[in-house]
């Protein structure tokens, strides 16, 4: 059946790094997706729309040169943290339809 | 713009007990609504979702939700809770279910079932 799947599960990087997760989308095609960050604790907020074969939406307070967004394919999003931070360490993720995906967990040292 | 309350940040019942989440939402127009329940570390699973019809919805695990427009509400019940119900569950809306606009959740409600 229809699934959201995400890549990596968690992944710990050094400050100054960048770090590319990805978001599939698993017996259908998405033409949009959509990428979530979540703190401890806390709900979903909305970081971006992803559209395939156009650029993506920014929510506002969310910045586009850091967190860079690709929607390559009608099944594929992914999203870079460029230069992590610290303050970037959260629970990212994705959905597409009404499904989510299982979250990546990032941890910048 | 939409906007979704869930009032109780933390519930604890009984195992066998009885359950109702409450969710109330803020939006123009015919909205969609979803139950999600989030296990801590995990994404999250889709409950049962509301888009017009029967203003009962079955989920999945036995929940079930009901739609009254007139309240504003898509609270979320089931009959006899598990010690395995015990998550993080949110309500979120939406206003089409095209999937081509985000969802807007609700701040959640963890829920602690007692043995």
């Amino acid at each position: 059946g229809a699934v959201v799947s995400q890549h990596p599960s968690r992944v710990i990087c050094k400050s100054g790094t960048s770090v590319k997760i990805e978001c599939r989308s698993l017996d259908f095609q998405a033409t949009t997706m959509f990428w979530y960050r979540q703190f401890p604790k806390q709900s979903l907020m909305l970081m971006a729309t992803s559209n395939e074969g156009s650029k993506a939406t920014y929510e506002q307070g969310v910045e586009k040169d850091k967190f860079l967004i690709n929607h390559a394919s009608l099944t594929l999003s992914t999203l870079t943290v460029t230069s992590a931070h610290p303050e970037d360490s959260s629970f990212y993720i994705c959905s597409a339809s009404d499904l989510f995906g299982p979250g990546t967990r990032l941890t910048v040292l | 713009a939409q906007s979704v309350t869930q009032p109780d940040i933390h519930i604890t019942v009984s195992e066998g007990a009885s359950l109702e989440l409450r969710c109330n939402y803020s939006y123009g127009a015919t909205p969609y609504l979803f139950w999600y329940v989030q296990s801590p570390g995990q994404g999250l699973q889709l409950l049962l979702k509301y888009f017009s019809g029967d203003t009962l919805v079955q989920g999945i695990k036995g929940f079930e939700a009901e739609f009254k427009r007139s309240q504003s509400s898509f609270n979320l019940r089931k009959p006899s809770v598990h010690w395995s119900d015990a998550a993080e569950y949110f309500c979120a809306v939406g206003s089409t279910y095209t999937g081509r606009r985000a969802l807007t959740f609700g701040s959640g409600t963890r829920l602690q079932v007692q043995p």
